[in-house]
């Protein structure tokens, strides 16, 4: 199963709203990052939050992390159709092996 | 993309034949990652590579294997191709090595679509 699930698979919006995924994870990690993804393109890195960290920002970007849970968020502010793509979630263990695991994505679509 | 390149960008292919897959970076990064991305799915790690001739398994190595004999390039090679493999490949390199403390950002080339008849 994966180590990363994000919650939910689509997510539609109209342009100027919030759009809130969220991540889940099993196993201890060391960080937890975000990665976009357009169309037919490779995955582009968001942000990368810490496992001692809690809340981290990049301009519209907002990402909080749980440890406690082993959940993450991703909110997006003030969406833009530009936005549209799907968002994947990967976690670096906190042990073992080197690469990252990523979840399966939340594809957003943000309606002009 | 990072200085990043994949060749073939896409593939036909039939059932049985070899197919290598071509990773080629120019940022010197130590760390080279091979993934599949299928519907569904997400991203899985093929395998990947912690230096030249330093390689590792992933989750879904059976079928796969790979070589890295100068820093700059990772190869990906299907013996016999299946079905079954039929998917999107991204490389993608890093270059801190994902040890406590490092962070393992990585960055991806533009993918290549390999279709298995």
């Amino acid at each position: 199963s994966q180590q990363g699930e994000e919650d939910p698979q689509a997510l539609s919006i109209q342009e100027g709203e919030n759009a809130t995924m969220n991540c889940s994870y099993k196993t201890s990690i060391n960080n937890l990052q975000w990665y976009r993804q357009n169309s037919g393109r490779g995955l582009v890195h968001l942000i990368l939050i810490r496992s001692n960290e809690r809340e981290k920002h990049s301009g519209r970007l907002r990402v909080t992390l749980d440890t406690s849970k082993k959940s993450s968020s991703l909110l997006i502010t003030a969406s833009r159709a530009a936005d549209t793509a799907s968002y994947f979630c990967a976690t670096k263990r906190d042990t073992g092996r080197r690469a990252l695991t990523f979840g399966s994505g939340t594809r957003l679509q943000v309606q002009p | 993309d990072a200085g990043i390149t994949q060749s073939p960008r896409h593939k036909v292919t039939e059932t049985g034949t070899p197919v290598t897959l071509r990773c080629h970076q120019t940022e010197n990064h130590r760390y080279m990652y091979w993934y599949r991305q299928d519907p569904g799915h997400g991203l899985r790690l093929i395998h990947y590579s912690y230096g030249v001739k330093d390689t590792d398994k992933g989750e879904v190595s059976d079928g796969y294997s790979v070589s890295r004999s100068k820093t700059e390039d990772f190869l990906l090679t299907l013996e016999s191709a299946t079905s079954s493999q039929t998917s999107v490949y991204f490389c993608a390199i890093s270059e801190t090595s994902g040890r406590v403390g490092g962070y393992n950002e990585q960055f991806f080339g533009p993918g290549t679509r390999l279709t298995v008849l």
